[in-house]
């Protein structure tokens, strides 16, 4: 079955600085859609990015991210951290064949001043 | 804006009792999930409906029932609540295709003593 791989627990980073969370995935679709979902604290999550299209970069609210199907990852990156960006963050595969999201265990990111 | 719902937002309940919480969705779609948030904040699927039929029914214990009657309704009932229930339940309604995204409610916590 699918399954995902996130930088494990908190990453914590002072402001300014970049951001890059890592995720990697495995799934038995040939053409899978790959989610990031940002939850802030006492918030549901929500969606911030998604792609479904090899080596084509993504990006919204600053954040950018690149599906690359040769070494299955969709790793999360932000060029300036910002106290807002405080969040957890889920990466999820999917695919048009499948009706669920495989969430990942969640990055804590936390941005210091 | 709000356009999943989810009632109660909280609910204290002892071992045994019975609870039921219900969500609501305005978008018009056709899919509807609901989620169990622990305490390490995994996100896991417990069902998936679409338009009111259920399409995937992880392996959660018998004593979680879900219902809907209508496509923009899902309700779920746990019959003797259990210690290790005690988390955020989070409802989520999907619009599929070039906009495949999921739209969480605010969830309901439940604390079980």
């Amino acid at each position: 079955g699918d399954s995902v791989t996130q930088t494990e627990g908190l990453v914590t980073l002072t402001e300014g600085l970049p951001v890059m969370l890592n995720c990697t995935y495995q799934t038995i679709y040939s053409n899978p859609f790959l989610f990031w979902y940002v939850q802030h604290l006492n918030e549901s999550p929500r969606l911030l990015l998604k792609s479904f299209t090899d080596n084509k970069r993504t990006e919204h609210q600053g954040f950018h991210a690149t599906l690359h199907k040769s070494s299955s990852s969709f790793h999360l990156q932000k060029s300036s951290a910002q106290l807002s960006d405080s969040a957890l963050y889920y990466c999820a595969p999917s695919s048009s064949g499948s009706w669920q999201l495989i969430f990942g265990s969640g990055t804590q990111l936390t941005v210091m001043p | 804006e709000t356009a999943v719902f989810q009632t109660p937002n909280y609910h204290v309940t002892q071992v045994g009792n019975e609870v039921s919480f219900n969500c609501k969705q305005t978008l018009g779609h056709d899919t509807m999930y609901w989620y169990k948030q622990d305490s390490k904040k995994l996100l896991k699927i417990m069902f998936s409906y679409n338009n009111k039929q259920l399409i995937v029914n992880e392996t959660v214990p018998r004593r979680f029932s879900p219902q809907s009657s209508d496509k923009a309704h899902l309700n779920l009932r746990i019959k003797s609540v259990e210690p290790e229930d005690s988390a955020v339940y989070l409802c989520a309604s999907r619009v599929w295709g070039s906009q495949d995204t999921q739209y969480f409610g605010p969830g309901t916590r439940l604390l079980v003593l």
